[in-house]
């Protein structure tokens, strides 16, 4: 079945640090992929996506690029802000599938001053 | 509202009780999604709905779990006879219809609900 690997965290890191946090994914024919965030205390929310290889999602400075290859989406972000802190989520879709988004565990990231 | 709305937000019922979390999602939305989110974990699937229609359960971790979305709109999720490993966040998602072509496939979530049973 489809399933979403992702680093184990927390990830912690000073502010302007480069941010990686890596996604692995396992499922046949050609999955979409997202990053989903979640704020302390807030609902998860959609913060990029990539739905065929070689895409690169983008929003609020962060970067994944879809790699069929190496059946990878890692994020990105050049120069991480104290308010960044919050766990990432990477999930997966069939189109044509099942329709039912699978996700990764997630991971913490916490960003001090 | 503008979102996906989820109450309760907290729920502590005594193990045995019965508990009942209502999703509202946002209006238009076909497609409705539970998942539950244990301590440090991501989202785990439970049921699927495309308007009143269940299309999938097979999240369901046992019998005592039940879902239903009755006119399309308003989902609930009733736990019977509730075990302290059904402690945890419950998550409500919604989407347009996932199955049109161009859909982004992007799930709108609420807050949760977080369910404590003692």
């Amino acid at each position: 079945g489809n399933s979403v690997t992702q680093m184990e965290g927390p990830v912690t890191l000073s502010e302007e640090a480069f941010l990686t946090i890596n996604c692995t994914y396992t499922a046949t024919g050609y999955p979409s992929l997202f990053w989903y965030v979640q704020y302390p205390g807030e609902g998860l929310q959609l913060l990029l996506k990539a739905t065929k290889a070689d895409d690169k999602g983008s929003n609020k400075g962060f970067e994944a690029t879809y790699r069929k290859e190496t059946t990878s989406f890692h994020l990105e972000k050049g120069s991480v802000q104290v308010s960044d802190s919050a766990v990432y989520f990477c999930a997966l879709m069939k189109p044509g599938g099942s329709y039912i988004p699978t996700f990764g565990r997630g991971t913490s990231l916490i960003v001090h001053p | 509202g503008a979102g996906v709305s989820q109450s309760p937000r907290y729920k502590v019922a005594k193990r045995g009780q019965d508990v009942a979390l209502r999703c509202d999602p946002i209006s238009g939305h076909v497609s409705l999604f539970w998942y539950q989110q244990a301590l440090g974990q991501g989202p785990e699937f439970l049921t699927y709905f495309q308007n009143e229609a269940q299309l999938d359960k097979s999240g369901l971790p046992s019998d005592r779990f039940f879902a239903e979305r009755p006119e399309g709109s308003v989902s609930t999720l009733k736990i019977q006879r509730t075990q302290q490993e059904d402690s945890a966040v419950y998550l409500c998602a919604s989407s347009l219809d996932l199955r049109l072509a161009g859909n982004t496939g992007e799930l709108f979530f609420g807050e949760g609900s977080r369910l404590t049973v003692l």
